[in-house]
């Protein structure tokens, strides 16, 4: 079955970098585009980034643009999110999703269990 | 930019009731419409995409209609594992969420 496990969160102070990880196993890893989404602590569901299946492209939410990198290690099955510049707006526990697709439709059929990245000094 | 808007933001029903959630798109979307599922303490899990189309495994009391900027998910007969949050989300490009509707068991 389908398994995306994160992980890398934890406590970071605000300017500071932190990189996410999520294996990905049960499935093709190749076949399939990437996504980051976001959730704040008691709010909703914010789409973060997308990678292609092939990395061969990016797209990311201005909110994070110029500040996030998403990539992908196709011979480790792993999707990383590096966060650089952090802020306190982004706290939020951060899912990897997977798209149905090679190149992205924008939903998401399988997440991962979420990792929290707390921005505070 | 489109936005989705989700009414109601709550709501309390008993077990056995119809339930119904509605979600408007701020343009046409034809029918790139997902719905998820939010438990508890949970992950997010897809329920129906393309608007009306079930996810393997979601129950067939779960059902999605609508097309174009009115959407609507029903819950045929309200289950006590049915209590969540339920987003709806328009895909297809950058993918904007609803707000949310929280349901509970009255």
């Amino acid at each position: 079955q389908v398994q995306l496990v994160e992980s890398g969160g934890g406590v970071v102070q605000p300017g500071r970098s932190l990189r996410l990880s999520c294996a990905a196993s049960g499935f093709t890893f190749t076949d399939y585009a990437m996504h980051w989404v976001r959730q704040a602590p008691g709010k909703g569901l914010e789409w973060v980034a997308v990678i292609w299946f092939d990395g061969s492209n990016t797209y990311y939410a201005d909110s994070v643009k110029g500040r996030f990198t998403i990539s992908r290690d196709n011979s480790r099955n792993t999707l990383y999110l590096q966060m650089n510049s952090l802020r306190a707006d982004d706290t939020a526990v951060y899912y990897c999703a997977r798209d149905p697709y090679y190149a992205p439709i924008y939903y998401f059929d399988s997440w991962g269990q979420g990792t929290l990245v707390t921005v505070s000094s | 930019d489109i936005q989705m808007t989700q009414s109601p933001s709550s709501l309390s029903a008993s077990v056995g009731d119809r339930v119904t959630i509605t979600c408007r798109a701020s343009q046409g979307i034809a029918n790139y419409l997902a719905w998820y599922q939010q438990k508890p303490g949970k992950v997010p899990k897809l329920l129906i995409y393309a608007a009306s189309t079930l996810q393997p495994g979601v129950p067939s009391r779960f059902r999605g209609s609508g097309s174009g900027t009115d959407f609507k998910l029903t819950i045929s007969s309200l289950q006590p594992e049915d209590v969540a949050t339920y987003y709806c989300q328009k895909y297809k490009s950058v993918p904007p969420f609803g707000q949310g509707t929280k349901v509970e068991i009255k």
